[in-house]
């Protein structure tokens, strides 16, 4: 069973570039998850996606935005990046059939904005 | 809103010994998930163990255990015969049954190991 998966690992924009994230969710997942982790805190729920369509959102702006493609893998996108996105961005996979659907981590990618 | 609450930044322990990690939330609904997850270096959130609270008995995992008193709204996390592999970050985190499975963690627990 492969895990969750995420790229790059690591990446370094300027202020004001975009970003795209990539995950890659665990096999017989239909559930895609984005976490924002600053550093020395927990991870804050930025948005979900099921069967392609936003499910949920957290208190994000709309700079950040999101995409599930038909193999349930995702992108994460921001725009027009600020300082305070420095940040570990965690994605997570679950499957809507799970009774209890837990989310399962990737690794992240540290995106650093100078 | 619901809120997670650890308040212990850091906690050490020996090699062997048992360590008590602690976390209370703050919530309105009846039913919901409770988890604690580790993120060790290598930054990856893996899951130690989940609550659901409809159930009245304690989860356990191993050398891992809960004591989820519902009415205090308190998950503490229970670590036995500590190794040195335990040493991470440990964040409680919680979530609704319905809607969105957004968890909502605490701040984290950086947990010690001393051989």
């Amino acid at each position: 069973e492969t895990g969750v998966t995420q790229s790059p690992t690591h990446l370094i924009k300027t202020r004001g570039q975009q970003v795209t994230l990539r995950c890659s969710s665990q096999s017989g997942h239909n559930t895609v998850s984005w976490y924002q982790q600053a550093l020395g805190q927990g991870p804050q729920f930025i948005f979900q996606y099921y069967r392609e369509e936003e499910n949920g959102r957290g208190n994000f702006p709309p700079r950040f935005s999101g995409l599930q493609f038909p193999n349930y893998s995702s992108e994460l996108n921001v725009n027009a990046l600020e300082l305070d996105d420095s940040a570990l961005y965690l994605c997570a996979s679950s499957s809507m059939k799970d009774l209890v659907d837990t989310q399962y981590f990737g690794p992240g990618t540290r995106l650093t904005v100078l | 809103a619901q809120t997670v609450t650890q308040s212990q930044p850091e906690m050490s322990v020996q090699e062997a010994e048992t360590v008590t990690l602690s976390c209370t939330y703050d919530t309105s609904e009846s039913d919901y998930y409770l988890f604690w997850y580790k993120q060790p270096p290598s930054r990856q959130m893996i899951l130690v163990i989940r609550q659901e609270a409809y159930k009245q008995q304690n989860a356990t995992e191993n050398r891992f255990s809960v004591n989820f008193q519902k009415a205090a709204k308190s998950f503490s996390l229970k670590i036995s015969d500590s190794q040195l592999g335990d040493a991470a970050m440990y964040f409680c985190a919680y979530r609704i049954i319905q809607g969105a499975q957004k968890l909502v963690f605490g701040q984290g627990t950086r947990l010690t190991i001393n051989p």
